[in-house]
């Protein structure tokens, strides 16, 4: 079965500082793989997304993302960090159903 | 319509009753996907149809919760003789079916069971 594990469930970073949020998945074939974020009251808004090709992919907002198949990983990226990319960061691997990790809240320190 | 479209957007019930929860995906969306976010925590999935056939109910929690879609678009999610565990958002996200396509959310449906 699928499934998607974010390690770390809370990370604080200060602004301008870069970030790495991990994601690790278990899945049996070559997987779709996606970040959404969260902003506090808002609804989910897709960061990226990879289906194949180039394992780095460009999102919105700065973001990039490298998948691994080596180490079942797809972890995001930005060189600096801006106070409103304070958020709930989620992963999910699918190719049709779509699962989805914990989460990671990400806090920016002035 | 625009985006995925949920109602209501809020509801408080009584322990006990049964509630209906009503999502609208985008027109022309084949997949269709329910989760529930409890207060902090991360999504989880409850169901996915694709049309109007269910390939995994795995997700629900228990016999009193149910899901249905008909036309290939409208779908409802029931949850019968609530309970206060079941206080959550529920989210519902679509998406067109093929190549290369990502999951559209809606803004959710906050339950409260009192």
């Amino acid at each position: 079965a699928q499934s998607v594990t974010q390690p770390d469930i809370h990370i604080t970073v200060s602004e301008g500082a870069s970030l790495e949020l991990r994601c690790n998945y278990s899945y049996g074939a070559t997987p779709y793989l996606f970040w959404y974020v969260q902003s506090p009251g808002q609804g989910l808004q897709l960061l990226l997304k990879y289906f194949s090709g180039d394992t780095l992919v460009q999102g919105i907002k700065g973001f990039e993302a490298e998948f691994k198949r080596s180490q079942s990983s797809f972890n995001l990226r930005k060189p600096s960090v801006h106070w409103s990319d304070a958020a709930e960061y989620f992963c999910a691997v699918g190719n049709n159903d779509m699962r989805f990790g914990a989460g990671t809240r990400l806090t920016v320190k002035p | 319509g625009a985006g995925v479209s949920q109602s209501p957007s809020n509801k408080v019930t009584e322990k006990g009753k049964d509630v209906e929860l009503r999502c609208d995906p985008i027109s022309g969306h084949t997949a269709l996907y329910w989760y529930r976010q409890s207060l902090g925590q991360g999504l989880e999935f409850l169901i996915y149809f694709q049309g109007n056939s269910a390939p995994d109910k795995s997700g629900l929690p228990s016999d009193r919760f149910s899901a249905e879609r008909t036309g290939g678009s409208v779908s409802t999610l029931t949850i019968q003789r609530t309970q206060q565990e079941d206080s959550a958002v529920y989210l519902c996200a679509s998406r067109r079916t093929g190549l290369n396509t990502e999951a559209f959310f809606g803004q959710g449906t906050r339950l409260t069971v009192v």
